[in-house]
């Protein structure tokens, strides 16, 4: 069966730190691969996806950036976090479009920045 | 692109009542609609789904019915209990597009 896994669980930086999330995948191959943030009481907003090894897609431009070095592995990254990036960021993952099913998403990462 | 309105954005149900969450769609080509339960601290999980050729499902205590006529679909919870309280998602998708989300639905269950 497929699974998601998601790192860190909860997460503390300084504004001006870097930041690195990841995310992989097991079970499938060739995955879509989303990343989402949530704001406090808000809904989810998709911040970038990815259809396959290197090829991603940003939704909004922002402070963030995000890389598929590998197959399975979904990678969120910032050089200089600001105190707006904090949120509860999902990464996501789903069939080919079209197989045309939902998305499963993983456990979440709680970044404050302080 | 498809735009999905949810409503109503909070809902508070005593025990025992049912609670319904309804969501419009805007693209009569979307064909798949899933629900997400998301609780406090944790990732949206897939409750169920229904697609275009089907008018209703059900899965125990839970049920979603479509209407493909009025672009709308709902959420029907029965028999509600305390751990139903989270806050719930519906989504729209087309083929070959991403999937597109309401703005959720806090359910507060009132014991």
């Amino acid at each position: 069966s497929q699974t998601i896994h998601q790192w860190p669980a909860t997460l503390v930086q300084p504004v001006g730190s870097p930041l690195s999330l990841e995310c992989t995948v097991e079970g499938t191959s060739n995955p879509n691969l989303y990343w989402y943030r949530q704001a406090a009481g808000r809904g989810l907003q998709l911040l970038f996806y990815s259809v396959g090894i290197g090829q991603i897609s940003s939704e909004v431009p922002q402070n963030l950036s995000a890389s598929r070095p590998q197959d399975r592995q979904f990678i969120l990254s910032s050089k200089k976090l600001l105190l707006s990036d904090s949120g509860f960021y999902l990464c996501a993952w789903s069939e080919e479009p079209r197989a045309n099913y939902g998305y499963t998403f993983g456990s979440g990462t709680r970044l404050t920045v302080v | 692109g498809e735009n999905v309105e949810q409503h109503p954005s909070t809902l508070s149900v005593q025990e025992g009542d049912s609670a319904v969450i309804k969501c419009t769609y805007s693209d009569s080509a979307s064909n798949y609609f899933p629900w997400y339960k998301q609780e406090l601290g944790k990732g949206p999980q897939l409750i169920i789904d229904i697609r275009s050729n089907v008018g209703e499902k059900k899965d125990q205590r839970i049920a979603v019915t479509l209407n493909k006529t009025a672009k709308h679909f709902s959420l029907h919870i029965t028999e509600t209990q305390p751990e139903d309280s989270a806050v719930y998602f519906c989504a729209a998708r087309l083929i070959n597009e991403k999937l597109t989300f309401g703005t959720g639905t806090r359910l507060t269950i009132i014991p």
